[in-house]
């Protein structure tokens, strides 16, 4: 079955300057990889996906990038802000299927003013 | 507001005392899944219902049981709950039969099981 490795788990960056975090996945078939962000308190929320026919989306200052030969994809923040502290999720699936969408296991991101 | 309600947000228990945490949503979604979270295991698969009286396994079923009466509920039952649940639980619908893929969750529910 799929399997997704998240990195870091923690990841602490100075408010204004970039952010990355990467997964990989190991099943083949995945063609859709979500990203969540979960605040404190609060049920993750979905922030920005991508379909393998893509390789790269934006949305303001957020985008995602995706490898398929390497099975890689990434979220970078850019420019980032105290409202951007939280918990980010990146996950994988066959888009439309029955089948099951497999999290990563998390990264705390942390604003330093 | 479109939304997905989980109660309650906090529970204590103790172990073998049957308990229900209920999950509406209002979206009219087919497809609803009930997620556990634990510290550096991220979010796992309980067990999802794709719709009305059809449910599936996900990567963690043991010791859960969910019943899809209604399109709107999706209750997660522990039978017998033992400490290992401990865990923060969380419930998500979307329309993805219908090729959406975005998950709307609840606010979650902190269970504790003594």
């Amino acid at each position: 079955g799929e399997n997704v490795e998240q990195h870091p788990s923690t990841l602490s960056v100075q408010e204004g300057d970039s952010a990355v975090i990467k997964c990989t996945y190991s099943d083949s078939a995945s063609n859709y990889f979500p990203w969540y962000k979960q605040e404190l308190g609060k049920g993750p929320q979905l922030i920005i996906d991508i379909r393998s026919n893509v390789g790269e989306k934006k949305d303001q200052r957020i985008a995602v990038t995706l490898n398929k030969t390497a099975k890689h994809f990434s979220l970078h923040i850019t420019e980032t802000q105290p409202e951007d502290s939280a918990v980010y999720f990146c996950a994988a699936s066959v888009y439309s299927s029955a089948s099951k969408i497999i999290f990563g296991s998390g990264t705390r991101l942390s604003i330093r003013p | 507001e479109a939304q997905v309600t989980q109660n309650p947000r906090y529970l204590i228990t103790v172990t073998g005392k049957k308990l229900t945490v209920t999950c509406s949503q209002n979206m009219n979604h087919e497809y609803m899944s009930w997620y556990r979270q634990d510290p550096g295991l991220g979010l796992r698969q309980i067990y999802y219902s794709m719709n009305v009286e059809v449910t599936d396994k996900g990567d963690v079923p043991e010791g859960y049981k969910v019943s899809r009466k209604e399109k709107r509920n999706f209750p997660l039952i522990l039978e017998s709950p033992s400490p290992n649940q401990t865990s923060l639980y969380f419930c998500a619908s979307s329309s993805r039969n219908r090729g959406n893929e975005k998950l709307f969750f609840g606010s979650g529910t902190q269970l504790s099981v003594l």
